[in-house]
């Protein structure tokens, strides 16, 4: 069964830290992977899409790296701000079309100031 | 940039009435449009893909008489949710795909989401 795990489920820390947060899958063989935004009542907001054969994506104070063998992702967020306080999911596509994505359950992230 | 939109954004229904939420992609055209939904502490699920001009393919388990999916334009997609329980209560959020948007392949945009109570 393929399924997507996020660690921690929650995040708190003070602003101006470097954070990572985690996310595995346990099938390998994925076509690509994305981290997504989710803040309170609102829709998603793509950050980074990672294809399979990519190692790592940049974004500005955003870095996802992606390491197929082991089954691992990592979105690096330097200088948190408050404004980055929201919920990040991190999503895996298998194959066939884009929009079927195995979500991960989120990590909920609070910057204070 | 390409947005996706989605009405109502939160509504209240009775339970045993329909309700039907629509998503539109308002800047590119959109062959395929797919809907999630999310329980309180739940992945986001994928309930079903959308197709332009025909059937949806639902995922197993969810129930295609109950959630209607009609794609008939290349900017609209709906779901209507048929004799809503109150267990049917949950974040429904659509998304749809914007071929060669960027150099990394297809691009996702999801809508707002839509917050579905039923009493």
């Amino acid at each position: 069964k393929q399924e997507v795990t996020q660690i921690p489920a929650a995040l708190s820390v003070p602003e101006g830290e470097n954070l990572v947060l985690n996310c595995s899958f346990t099938d390998s063989a994925i076509y690509n992977l994305q981290w997504f935004r989710q803040d309170p009542g609102k829709g998603l907001t793509s950050l980074l899409l990672i294809q399979s054969s990519q190692r790592e994506q940049t974004s500005g104070r955003l870095n996802a790296s992606l390491d197929k063998s082991s089954g691992r992702s990592t979105l690096y967020i330097a200088a948190s701000q408050p404004g980055d306080s929201a919920t990040y999911l991190c999503a895996v596509n298998y194959g066939g079309s884009q929009g079927n994505l195995i979500f991960g359950k989120g990590t909920k992230l609070s910057v204070k100031p | 940039g390409a947005v996706v939109s989605q009405h109502p954004s939160r509504v209240i229904c009775k339970s045993g009435t329909s309700v039907k939420i629509e998503c539109r992609s308002l800047d590119f055209q959109a062959t395929t449009m797919f809907w999630y939904r999310q329980f309180p502490k739940k992945s986001l699920m994928l309930m079903a893909t959308s197709n332009e001009g025909s059937k949806a393919t639902y995922e197993q388990g969810v129930e295609k008489d109950k959630f209607l999916i009609n794609h008939a334009s290349l900017t609209l997609s709906t779901l209507t949710v048929t004799s809503a329980h109150p267990e049917d209560s949950s974040f429904y959020i659509c998304s749809a795909s914007r071929t060669g948007a960027s150099s990394s392949g297809n691009t996702i945009y999801f809508g707002e989401g839509s917050w579905l109570t039923v009493v």
